[in-house]
């Protein structure tokens, strides 16, 4: 049973450029979270998305960020005209349900972006 | 917030040492979990503990939970140089994890 895939690994991008991360949940699983993560910081949440809705996306800057998990394929992270801060590793967990309620989170190994 | 913070930042021991790890939080929760990150990877879940119960083990883990001072704290006993890792611990939020800010755990050899 394969675990989440995040691909690619690590992304490199210029200043103004779009930015698309990936994330495959595991099979079965139904509910997606992104996490962001600064070197030597803990994980700041992002979004929380079930197949064709986004459930909570209260952790996502308005601007520029956007995020979707469509009926078929994987979820994507979408960063438009990145900028120097948004260097860090972005993080993909999925569970079968929704996670606080006794689920723990299946996490891929990231996606790291640097902004140059 | 219900961020949790975990303390201390950074530990540093021998192999065989045990190593503990703790957590406090600022609102009720229904349970806490614990999760691990070795380096440039993704977390990998340890251990879930409900607000019902107050002690769990998991083979050389042990993990209590004080609801009434909300915290936590991770035991990890006769410790090895492959558990040396950042250990998170996470709280239930509305629909999605709370991660703290992590404890760096080095054990030496």
């Amino acid at each position: 049973n394969a675990g989440v895939m995040q691909n690619p690994r690590h992304l490199v991008r210029r200043r103004g450029q779009e930015a698309r991360l990936r994330c495959s949940p595991m099979k079965g699983h139904s509910h997606v979270y992104w996490y962001r993560q600064l070197p030597e910081e803990g994980l700041k949440f992002m979004v929380y998305l079930q197949k064709e809705n986004i459930i909570d996306e209260s952790g996502m800057p308005k601007e520029r960020f956007s995020a979707e998990f469509p009926k078929e394929g994987p979820s994507i992270l979408r960063i438009q005209q990145v900028v120097r801060g948004d260097s860090a590793a972005y993080f993909c967990a999925s569970s079968p349900r929704t996670a606080p309620y006794n689920s723990p989170l299946h996490f891929g190994n990231g996606t790291r972006l640097t902004v140059t | 917030s219900q961020q949790g913070e975990e303390d201390p930042q950074a530990l540093s021991i021998q192999e065989g040492e045990n190593a503990t790890m703790n957590c406090s939080y600022k609102t009720s929760i229904n349970n806490l979990q614990w999760y691990r990150q070795n380096s440039g990877r993704g977390l990998v879940h340890l251990i879930l503990i409900r607000s019902n119960e107050r002690e769990k083990h998991s083979g050389r883990l042990r993990v209590t939970l004080d609801t009434s001072k909300k915290s936590s704290s991770l035991l990890i006993t006769a410790s090895r140089a492959a558990d040396t890792a950042s250990y998170f611990c996470a709280t239930d939020g509305t629909d999605k994890l709370i991660f703290g800010t992590g404890t760096r755990l080095q054990v030496f050899p």
